[in-house]
């Protein structure tokens, strides 16, 4: 089955300090992008950074940075110099082709991030 | 502002009862989908729309249905059938190429009394 794993169910960092946090995916798509998502306790998603599997340099937000491998399928994000505001489950996303055919983005089950002051 | 906004923010049922959830977005665009949200899950699709008038099943579309009469709205109706609807609802958009990015509506609440 495709999926998309997150091995990480929780994190937590001290503020101002770097953490990473890993995804794997199984596409059977050539050209695609990868999503990672931050969901924070008011609950509503907003994209964090977004990357295009045919560049390969690593796209980069601000604190927020990819280590894309693409030949491991692999995407983890790295938040740099964490702040409070950073606490919030992180999600990642991938295009799966759906049972019906069709192709849909599908999400890892999360990362919930806790920042330690 | 451009969005997309979802009704109401907290619903509460009787068992066997049918409640339709609303979605609507002035993005502009195409496609749109519905997810369910549980505790320590993910995001799992349940419904998705890439046109008007035409819409697919997710991967969990057993015990609901949904409507594309109009580009702007995709409302999701949670029927008696759903063994378990208890649970928060995401709505989202985006252009249909799904190298865009999605746009996620507030979410809604749902729990059955």
């Amino acid at each position: 089955a495709q999926t998309v794993t997150q091995s990480q169910p929780e994190m937590s960092v001290q503020e101002a300090e770097t953490v990473t946090l890993s995804c794997t995916y199984d596409t059977s798509e050539s050209d695609y992008y990868l999503f990672w998502y931050k969901q924070p306790p008011s609950r509503q998603m907003i994209l964090v950074i977004r990357q295009e599997a045919y560049k390969q340099q690593n796209a980069t937000e601000n604190r927020f940075s990819v280590n894309f491998q693409k030949a491991a399928k692999s995407f983890s994000l790295k938040i740099s110099d964490s702040q409070l505001g950073d606490a919030a489950m992180y999600f990642c996303a991938s295009p799966l082709i759906s049972n019906f055919g069709n192709e849909k983005l599908t999400f890892g089950t999360g990362t919930r991030l806790t920042i330690i002051p | 502002d451009g969005g997309i906004t979802q009704s109401p923010k907290y619903l509460f049922r009787k068992e066997g009862q049918n409640v339709t959830l609303s979605c609507e977005q002035n993005l502009n665009h195409d496609a749109m989908y519905w997810y369910r949200q549980d505790p320590g899950q993910g995001l799992r699709l349940i419904y998705y729309s890439q046109i008007v008038n035409d819409f697919q099943k997710g991967d969990i579309a057993e015990g609901y249905s949904v409507s594309r009469e109009k580009k702007e709205s995709f409302p999701l109706t949670v029927t008696s059938a759903q063994k378990n609807p208890t649970a928060f609802y995401l709505c989202a958009s985006s252009p249909r190429d799904l190298r865009n990015e999605q746009f996620f509506g507030p979410g809604t609440r749902l729990t059955v009394l």
